[in-house]
């Protein structure tokens, strides 16, 4: 059974950092593996999605790397800004059909 | 552009009632599904659809049903509500394809007394 995991669970760091959030998943047969930003009572938006065959995707100043081998991704923020605060999510699809299997999320603030 | 639409954002109930969250997507998405959300956890796929007429379970469909009669809708069916099922509820959309992300509405906010 697939399982997604997120650590840290929080993370506070000072703004213009440079950041690493990780995510771990147990089984290498994905279809693909997407991040997500959740901001307070608010619902989910995607920010990047890395399919199976690819290693790496980037927006702006987010980038996503995925290592099937190693069962690992890991969402890099470049220059961080207090509005990146937010809680970070990352997702596995197993196969075309099905839907997402998440992990439990990194909450991360940028203080000012 | 309207994306996902869930209604109610909020709702309040008493132990055995019934209700149905609604959810509709206007981009023509095959895929839609829902989704709960608790504190401290993941979301939770409840049930999911491939198409208009086909809908699966998902990890934790027991005292939920669905229905797909149309393309842009994707009702959500609460039994009889139990304390257990209060959480926030999300309704998603996505096209076939691996490099199609999901679009999630707002989440409705479900509280069980």
């Amino acid at each position: 059974k697939q399982e997604v995991t997120q650590i840290p669970a929080a993370l506070s760091v000072p703004e213009g950092e440079n950041l690493v959030l990780n995510c771990s998943f147990t089984d290498s047969a994905i279809y693909n593996l997407q991040w997500f930003r959740q901001d307070p009572g608010k619902g989910l938006t995607s920010l990047l999605l890395i399919q199976s065959s690819q290693r790496e995707q980037t927006s702006g100043r987010l980038n996503a790397s995925l290592d099937k081998s190693s069962g690992r991704s890991t969402l890099y923020i470049a220059a961080s800004q207090p509005g990146d605060s937010a809680t970070y999510l990352c997702a596995v699809m197993p196969d075309s059909n099905y839907q997402l299997i998440w992990g439990a999320g990194t909450k991360l603030i940028i203080k000012p | 552009n309207a994306g996902v639409t869930q209604t109610p954002k909020f709702q309040v109930l008493k132990t055995g009632q019934s209700m149905t969250l609604q959810c509709a997507q206007d981009m023509n998405h095959e895929y839609m599904s829902w989704y709960r959300q608790d504190p401290g956890m993941g979301l939770r796929l409840i049930h999911y659809s491939v198409g208009a007429g086909i809908t699966d379970q998902g990890e934790v469909p027991n005292g939920y049903n669905v229905s797909r009669s149309t393309t842009e809708d994707f009702p959500l069916r609460l039994l009889s509500a139990a304390p257990s099922q209060t959480s926030v509820y999300f309704c998603a959309s996505r096209s076939p394809g691996s490099n199609q992300p999901q679009h999630f509405g707002d989440g409705t906010r479900l509280s069980i007394l």
